[in-house]
C-alpha cells in the first residue's frame, strides 16, 4: 500500500528561524512529488518535484527530491508568523489523478 | 474569482439526511477530482473526473455516494443516508490533462460537513 510520512507532525519556531519539514513515500510507479501549504482553507501549491536533486526555490521556500532514499525536504529561511500553516506533501504516480498525502506538519511561528 | 469554487461552504445535517455539494472547476481544467479531508490528516482521495466520464473511485466512496459531472463542467458530490462519520471537509480540485510534468492540482475552499 502506497505510503506518505511527514515529520515532525507539528513544530514551533521564533520568527527568523529557518525549518526543515521531512517527507518520505513508498508509491508505487512514483512520478512526483508535491507541496502544499494549507491554511484555514484550501490547500496552495507550493512546489512539484519529478528529478532528484534539482532545488526549486520560491523566496524563502526551497524544496528538494531524493528519489534514491524516497524523500524530499520543504526548507523555509528567516520564518514570518504568515508561515504558520499545516505543510502537506503528496505523492503522485505515473496515472496522474490521486494524490496521495501525509498527514501533514503543522507549523507555528511565533512573535 | 477565476479559482475553483465549492458550495455550501459549510452544512450542518441531522443523521440519516441526504446532502449534496457542488464544485466549480477552473475553466479550463478537463480532470476534476474529489478528495475528504478529516481533522489531523491530510485529504484522501474519493474519485476523479475526465471531462465527464468518473475514470475512478476510490474504496472509501460507499455505495451511500454517489459524484457527477453531467457536462464536463461543474460536479455535485452527494452523500444519502448521512452518518456521524462522514463529518469532515470535502474538498474539490482540479487540474489540466497531465503532459510532461503538470500534475499540479488546485483546490477549492471545501464543504464543511457536520452530521450531528
Amino acid at each position: 500500500e502506497d505510503k506518505v510520512v511527514q515529520s515532525p507532525l507539528s513544530l514551533v519556531v521564533h520568527e527568523g528561524d529557518t525549518v526543515t519539514l521531512n517527507c518520505s513515500y513508498e508509491v508505487t510507479n512514483f512520478r512526483s512529488l508535491l507541496w502544499y501549504k494549507q491554511e484555514k482553507k484550501a490547500p496552495t501549491f507550493l512546489f512539484m518535484l519529478t528529478s532528484s536533486g534539482i532545488e526549486k526555490k520560491s523566496g524563502r521556500l526551497s524544496s528538494i527530491l531524493d528519489k534514491k532514499e524516497l524523500f524530499s525536504i520543504l526548507n523555509i529561511t528567516a520564518t514570518q508568523t504568515g508561515d504558520s500553516a499545516i505543510y502537506l506533501c503528496a505523492g503522485v504516480t505515473n496515472s496522474g489523478y490521486a494524490l496521495n498525502f501525509g498527514k501533514g506538519t503543522s507549523l507555528l511561528v511565533t512573535p | 474569482d477565476t479559482g475553483v469554487s465549492q458550495n455550501p461552504r459549510h452544512k450542518i445535517t441531522k443523521r440519516g439526511q441526504n446532502v449534496t455539494f457542488r464544485c466549480d472547476p477552473i475553466s479550463e481544467h478537463n480532470r476534476l477530482y474529489w478528495y475528504r479531508q478529516t481533522l489531523g490528516q491530510g485529504p484522501e482521495f474519493l474519485t476523479y473526473f475526465q471531462n465527464e466520464a468518473q475514470l475512478e473511485k476510490s474504496r472509501l466512496l460507499s455505495d451511500r455516494f454517489s459524484a457527477e459531472r453531467p457536462k464536463g463542467s461543474f460536479s455535485t458530490l452527494e452523500i444519502q443516508r448521512t452518518e456521524q462519520g462522514d463529518s469532515a471537509m470535502y474538498l474539490c480540485a482540479s487540474s489540466r490533462t497531465p503532459r510532461t510534468d503538470e500534475y499540479e492540482q488546485y483546490f477549492g475552499p471545501g464543504t464543511r460537513l457536520t452530521v450531528t
